[in-house]
């Protein structure tokens, strides 16, 4: 069964670092997403992307954050600089959009900003 | 009224019980909805699909009421491996979007007890 993959599983950095967090969506799937979701706390969204660019960010998707898909597979996130409360779990989804919205999520990559 | 509301539990039941999950949404536009399931520290698993008024799936029930904005999950003699918390999630337009996005309720504990 074909499923998302994301990369790292941990990542640890210093506050104000730059960290780039990597996704491979299913492969016809055209709706890929970011979510958040801070420990104990229900997920929420960041950013859908389809046809090469963002369809939707939310109000915590601010400027310190990019998406990307530089080589036609890889799906990234990146935040410029990070802060202490960007720490939190980050799932890819990757979906079919529209009215079903049927949406897959990979195994998300834990950051934890010192 | 906050957009996806859920019990958050946590509901304890022995093997064998029925349990029963409600949630409500303020959305009144939403077009799907969709039960997931998320154990500690993972990603959310897509448990179920409600696009009319309900769906089964073997000992999973869920409903749908649009008149009065409500979702239920019914499981059916619980087994040890459903212990998870089990999240409600609501595909719709929000004010001022241009397109679908999933909005999370919080989730609901489920432990099942031996």
């Amino acid at each position: 069964e074909p499923e998302v993959t994301q990369t790292p599983s941990h990542q640890v950095t210093q506050m104000g670092q730059e960290v780039i967090l990597r996704c491979v969506p299913i492969s016809n799937h055209l709706y890929f997403y970011w979510y958040r979701q801070i420990l104990g706390q229900k997920v929420e969204f960041l950013v859908s992307f389809y046809n090469n660019e963002i369809s939707e960010k939310s109000e915590i998707f601010d400027d310190q954050f990019s998406v990307e898909r530089p080589d036609g597979s890889n799906f990234t996130l990146k935040i410029r600089s990070t802060k202490l409360e960007d720490s939190a779990m980050y799932f890819c989804a990757t979906g079919t959009g529209g009215q079903y919205n049927e949406q897959f999520f990979g195994p998300g990559t834990r950051l934890t900003v010192l | 009224r906050k957009e996806v509301e859920q019990d958050p539990g946590p509901f304890n039941v022995p093997e064998g019980a029925t349990v029963a999950f409600n949630c409500t949404y303020s959305n009144s536009a939403s077009q799907s909805f969709f039960w997931y399931r998320q154990d500690c520290r993972k990603e959310p698993k897509l448990l179920m699909s409600v696009y009319s008024s309900g769906n089964e799936d073997g000992r999973f029930t869920a409903q749908l009421n649009r008149a009065s904005q409500y979702i239920s999950l019914l499981i059916r003699d619980s087994k040890l491996s459903d212990s998870a918390t089990y999240l409600c999630v609501v595909n719709a337009i929000p004010p001022g979007a241009g397109s679908y996005q999933l909005t999370f309720g919080k989730g609901t504990k489920l432990s099942v007890i031996p």
